[in-house]
């Protein structure tokens, strides 16, 4: 069995602020993909990042960030100068072949206040 | 560029009536197509898969049913509707079983009163 857990429930900062998204997860397997999504209020999930579980560089795109740390089973999101248009849930989620299914987190749902 | 559709973005269905909501992809073909649940704003769950046309793989027993009837279409039906169906219905693609990210459709909102 695999699980996602986004321990944070609800997140509120204020703009340009930083902000750290917690995400553990767990599996047996030794292959396996991790992946983050934005919901902003209008529904539609969005893709943000896909890391298989041999890559564990840190990646960098703008103002996102993202630590994948095998030691410790976390992928971890970082918003940097955060901006209201930010605000949605964030969900973090994981595919692995012995599941074959992706399965995510409850979601952080984050508010950026202006 | 890919494109996925769902319609209607909003439902309100009486208990008991039949359901049926649509999806269509447009820019590939032999996608892996999904429909996930969520409830209360969190939480998708996963209710039925689909590798190809007439092949569907249900994850969750329930009162709803899933159709592949053309490859780039999928159906969510059910006979008749519960309470508990209400919910934010998603319809996602992807190019392989999971391993390469999902792509997620506007959604619909269904109200069961």
């Amino acid at each position: 069995a695999q699980k996602v857990t986004q321990a944070q429930t609800e997140i509120s900062v204020v703009e340009k602020e930083d902000v750290t998204l917690d995400c553990v997860y767990e599996t047996r397997d030794t292959t396996y993909y991790l992946f983050w999504y934005k919901q902003p209020p209008s529904g539609e999930l969005v893709f943000l990042i896909r890391r298989n579980s041999f890559d564990e560089q840190n990646e960098i795109s703008g103002r996102y960030s993202w630590n994948f740390q095998k030691s410790t089973s976390s992928f971890n999101f970082t918003i940097t100068a955060s901006q209201v248009v930010d605000s949605a849930v964030y969900f973090c989620a994981l595919y692995s072949g012995s599941a074959r299914q992706l399965t995510f987190g409850s979601g952080t749902q984050l508010t950026v206040l202006p | 560029s890919q494109t996925i559709h769902q319609w209607p973005a909003t439902l309100v269905q009486p208990v008991g009536s039949p359901l049926s909501l649509e999806c269509t992809v447009e820019g590939t073909s032999n996608p892996n197509l999904y429909w996930y649940r969520q409830a209360a704003g969190r939480g998708l769950q996963l209710l039925f898969y689909s590798v190809g046309i007439g092949q569907i793989s249900s994850e969750v027993p329930q009162n709803l049913s899933a159709s592949r009837p053309q490859d780039r279409q999928f159906i969510l039906s059910s006979k008749k509707l519960l309470l508990s169906d209400s919910g934010f219905y998603l319809c996602a693609w992807s190019t392989d079983r999971g391993y390469n990210e999902q792509f997620f459709g506007p959604g619909t909102r269904l109200t069961v009163l």
